[in-house]
């Protein structure tokens, strides 16, 4: 079974600078894929990025970026230059091998203040 | 490109009233398609999945059931909702391709009042 853990109910960060939300997870697959969400209060839930586990390299789309470190079984999300938009709940989500269901983590709620 | 509707955006409802949410998607064809279900301030529940018009598969045995009557549209239905019913209730499609993201639909906020 997969299981994704995300530590920080909450995070601050001042608009222009980087911020990083933490994802670790755990699978006995060895294939798996990674994803982040965006839900803003408006309640949709947005795709952000997508890194599988075979990459070798970190995914990366605009603004984000994820630093994968299969080792440590970590994919925290790092978004650059952060805008007041960005202000929202990330979620970290995995899918392991063949069809299997996307699983969440808890959610981190990111403010960003001016 | 594809798209993903969902529809009511809200819904009051009274307990023991039935229940219909419906999502349909455009653009694609034979997508797998999701219901979760969120609680407030809470993480996503997944309550139904279909690969295939009139497959569903139940995640959590509950007073609700899915339905496929065609390609592209899933169904969310109760004969009679409970108040434990009340939540966000989120539609999703992705390909039928491993690790494909998940692609959702705006959401029904439902009161079960």
């Amino acid at each position: 079974a997969q299981k994704i853990t995300q530590t920080q109910p909450g995070m601050f960060v001042q608009e222009k600078e980087a911020v990083t939300l933490d994802c670790t997870y755990d699978t006995s697959d060895p294939s798996y894929g990674l994803f982040w969400y965006k839900q803003p209060s408006s309640g949709e839930m947005i795709f952000l990025i997508y890194q599988g586990s075979y990459d070798q390299q970190n995914a990366t789309e605009g603004r984000y970026s994820l630093n994968f470190q299969k080792a440590r079984k970590s994919a925290n999300l790092v978004i650059s230059a952060s805008q007041l938009g960005d202000s929202a709940m990330y979620f970290c989500a995995m899918k392991g091998t063949g069809f299997q269901k996307l699983v969440f983590g808890t959610g981190t709620r990111l403010l960003v203040s001016p | 490109s594809q798209t993903i509707h969902q529809w009511p955006a809200t819904l009051v409802q009274p307990v023991g009233s039935p229940l219909s949410l419906e999502c349909t998607v455009e653009g694609t064809s034979n997508p797998n398609l999701y219901w979760y279900r969120q609680a407030a301030g809470r993480g996503l529940q997944l309550l139904f999945y279909s690969v295939g018009i009139g497959q569903i598969s139940s995640e959590v045995p509950q007073n609700l059931s899915a339905s496929r009557p065609q390609d592209r549209q899933f169904i969310l239905s109760s004969k009679k909702l409970l108040l434990s019913d009340s939540g966000f209730y989120l539609c999703a499609w992705n390909r039928d391709r491993e690790h494909s993201p998940l692609h959702f639909g705006n959401g029904t906020r439902l009161t079960v009042t």
